[in-house]
């Protein structure tokens, strides 16, 4: 098993410009989730799913976009990307609820915005 | 809504010293708690957790941490350090958010291994 991959591993964009983060989990799980990363603040929760066609907002939506039409996968949209978007973004995944199972993590993907 | 608060933003031990990493959360109703290690370019991984019964968890590498409710800490401790135990280390507590449940993550703390 690959666990949870996610593609682009780096990246840079301009102010403006969109992007799509890849995030795929081959064990079946119906729980995704994408976080981001700033250094000093910890994990933040941008949005999850519950399962296929269904998503949620978490913590700091603003400026994202997601879609869940497969279990597998779960894409992170960034529409006119800022510079406040400079972070590590994760992506996991989880067979039940985040609060009570272990998540798994990809390895994430490096995003700045100049 | 819960809180989570890791003092030491960077902790630093020598090899074989004892590794004590401290956690504290804000609720008074005892939580499910993890603890993460992120290793170098790395995702998180999980290293324990506590959900209910015995209050000392032992997880991988080593590691244990102790759940005191009256303190409402979740301390996260290693006897003695390897220079492979060096990464970043988070503490993070579940919390019900409007109808579902969610982790909620602390700041981090880097453990350096000096040989």
């Amino acid at each position: 098993n690959a666990g949870v991959t996610q593609t682009p591993k780096f990246r840079i964009l301009k102010i403006g410009q969109s992007m799509t983060l890849q995030c795929t989990q081959d064990m079946n799980h119906n729980y995704m989730y994408w976080y981001r990363q700033d250094p000093g603040m910890g994990l933040k929760l941008i949005y999850y799913s519950v399962g296929a066609g269904i998503t949620d907002k978490g913590e700091v939506p603003n400026g994202y976009n997601v879609s869940r039409s497969t279990t597998e996968d779960f894409p992170l949209r960034l529409e006119l990307a800022a510079p406040s978007q400079t972070s590590v973004y994760f992506c996991a995944s989880s067979l039940g609820l985040a609060g009570f199972n272990e998540q798994f993590f990809g390895p994430g993907t490096r995003l700045t915005v100049l | 809504a819960q809180s989570v608060t890791q003092l030491g933003s960077h902790v630093s031990v020598s090899e074989g010293a004892l590794v004590l990493l401290r956690c504290n959360y804000s609720s008074s109703v005892p939580p499910y708690l993890f603890w993460y290690v992120q290793y170098p370019n790395q995702g998180l991984q999980l290293l324990l957790k506590y959900t209910t019964g015995a209050t000392l968890v032992k997880g991988i590498n080593g590691f244990e941490a102790e759940f005191k409710k009256s303190e409402t800490s979740f301390h996260l401790t290693k006897p003695s350090a390897h220079m492979s135990d060096a990464a970043e280390y988070f503490c993070a507590v579940s919390d019900r958010v409007d109808s579902s449940y969610k982790l909620i993550f602390g700041s981090g703390t880097r453990l350096l291994v000096r040989p």
